[in-house]
């Protein structure tokens, strides 16, 4: 079976602590991603990467920065947290970069910045 | 222009009942398309990849309308079990990761 695991289910920061979220995929994908995901604005794209040490930017990274060092682990690095930065963070991983490839989502974290 | 655009719901139909639901793209580059379901605090999963030709899954048919940039889910015979949050994703061409609307959300009634 697939997994996509993140590391904490629920996670209580203070204004100008540096977070890091960590996502962990069992399948050997190549692509992993970070959304967020926020009541009347659906999933919003943070960072995507194709390959170990590549990374690109979605369509919101301000505040946010990604490292994967291993294939299987994707993190995400909330640099100084705010409260504009309460959020569900969600990790997804998709096999390859072809057309039509199911992405798998894990379970979510829910942050709270205070 | 937002990317990726749906009716905003909610809809609230009896066990039973046809719903569709309707979803534009703006990226005419755009290659893939899919529905996917998110029930309430859990993460989104794949219902549906959607073809160009039509497509259709038990109770679901998926429709895509390149020219017009549209993209249409049908549910027929509506369980209370199909109550959950149906998001139009698109791929915006190769290498680039999917794109979600804001989803829209289906309440069966029985």
């Amino acid at each position: 079976d697939v997994k996509v695991t993140q590391s904490s289910r629920y996670l209580v920061k203070r204004t100008g602590e540096k977070v890091f979220l960590e996502c962990v995929q069992d399948m050997d994908h190549e692509n992993m991603f970070w959304y967020r995901q926020d009541p009347g604005l659906g999933l919003r794209l943070i960072y995507f990467s194709y390959d170990v040490k590549m990374k690109e930017k979605g369509d919101i990274p301000e505040g946010y920065s990604v490292s994967r060092e291993k294939k299987e682990r994707f993190s995400l690095i909330l640099e100084s947290a705010s409260t504009n930065q309460t959020s569900m963070y969600l990790c997804a991983s998709r096999r390859d970069r072809a057309y039509g490839t199911e992405a798998f989502f894990g379970q979510g974290t829910r942050l709270t910045v205070v | 222009r937002k990317e990726v655009e749906q009716d905003p719901g909610p809809f609230n139909v009896p066990e039973g009942a046809t719903v569709a639901f309707n979803c534009t793209y703006s990226n005419s580059a755009s290659q893939s398309f899919f529905w996917y379901r998110q029930d309430c605090r859990k993460e989104p999963k794949l219902l549906m990849s959607v073809y160009s030709s039509g497509n259709e899954d038990g109770r679901f048919t998926a429709q895509l309308n390149r020219a017009s940039q549209y993209i249409s889910l049908l549910i027929r015979d509506s369980k209370l079990s199909d109550s959950a949050t149906y998001l139009c994703v698109v791929n915006r061409q190769a290498g680039t990761a999917l794109i979600f609307g804001k989803g829209t959300t289906l309440s069966v009634s029985s």
